[in-house]
């Protein structure tokens, strides 16, 4: 079957730095996309990986290992407006969505 | 933009009555998407639809129908509503369909089968 793995839950302290992990098993694969959803809203995109490697936009950034099964997402320079949910999604071999079950991030002052 | 609409925001429906979740894009996406959203479990998909005419079932099509008139809209319907269809409806769209193209959601829609 797919799954995708991710942490239920995480907390870390504003101005930190946090590294959200997501593995996966999937038929097929045709890329991983990080989705911020905050408490009561709409899932909003953050980045998508399909090569090995670090993506970076801005205070967020996005791994890949295609070979491990493996992506994390790292947040820098925490703001209180981080505390969300963070879904992790792979696209499979039907180009559909795989999705996890989300890890919730608590900031604390 | 509006970008996605959805309606109703939430609603409260008796066991055996029908519904019809509505589903507006004013982004010119071709592809449209229902997922539902459930405590503990990642989002799972419904329906799905590349492109104005054509729909396809995901992981837990059972129970619902949609249909693709047209570009902008996508409604999802229960025909005769479960206490387990409780759940957040999501719309999305995405640019096009069998791509890596992000998909783009609206605000959801909350549902309680009584």
């Amino acid at each position: 079957g797919q799954n995708i793995d991710q942490p239920t839950e995480m907390t870390a302290t504003e101005g930190a730095i946090v590294q959200i992990n997501c593995t996966y098993q999937t038929s097929g694969f045709n890329g991983l996309f990080w989705y911020q959803q905050h408490a009561g809203e709409a899932p909003t995109f953050l980045s998508y990986n399909v090569l090995d490697g670090l993506e970076e936009k801005g205070r967020f950034s996005s791994f890949l290992s295609r070979s491990k099964g493996y992506s994390y997402l790292l947040l820098k320079e925490l703001q209180m407006k981080d505390s969300a949910s963070y879904l992790c999604a792979v696209m499979d071999s039907n180009y559909q969505l795989i999705w996890g079950a989300g890890t919730k991030l608590i900031i604390k002052p | 933009t509006a970008g996605i609409t959805q309606a109703p925001t939430s609603q409260i429906l008796a066991a055996g009555r029908s519904m019809t979740l509505r589903c507006t894009q004013d982004m010119r996406h071709n592809a449209m998407y229902w997922y539902r959203q459930d405590l503990g479990l990642g989002l799972r998909l419904i329906h799905y639809s590349n492109t104005a005419g054509t729909t396809g079932k995901g992981e837990v099509p059972d129970g619902y129908s949609v249909s693709r008139a047209n570009t902008d809209d996508f409604p999802l319907t229960l025909a005769s509503a479960v206490p387990s269809q409780t759940s957040v409806y999501f719309c999305a769209s995405s640019a096009t369909g069998g791509s890596n193209q992000p998909q783009h959601f609206g605000d959801g829609t909350r549902l309680s089968i009584l």
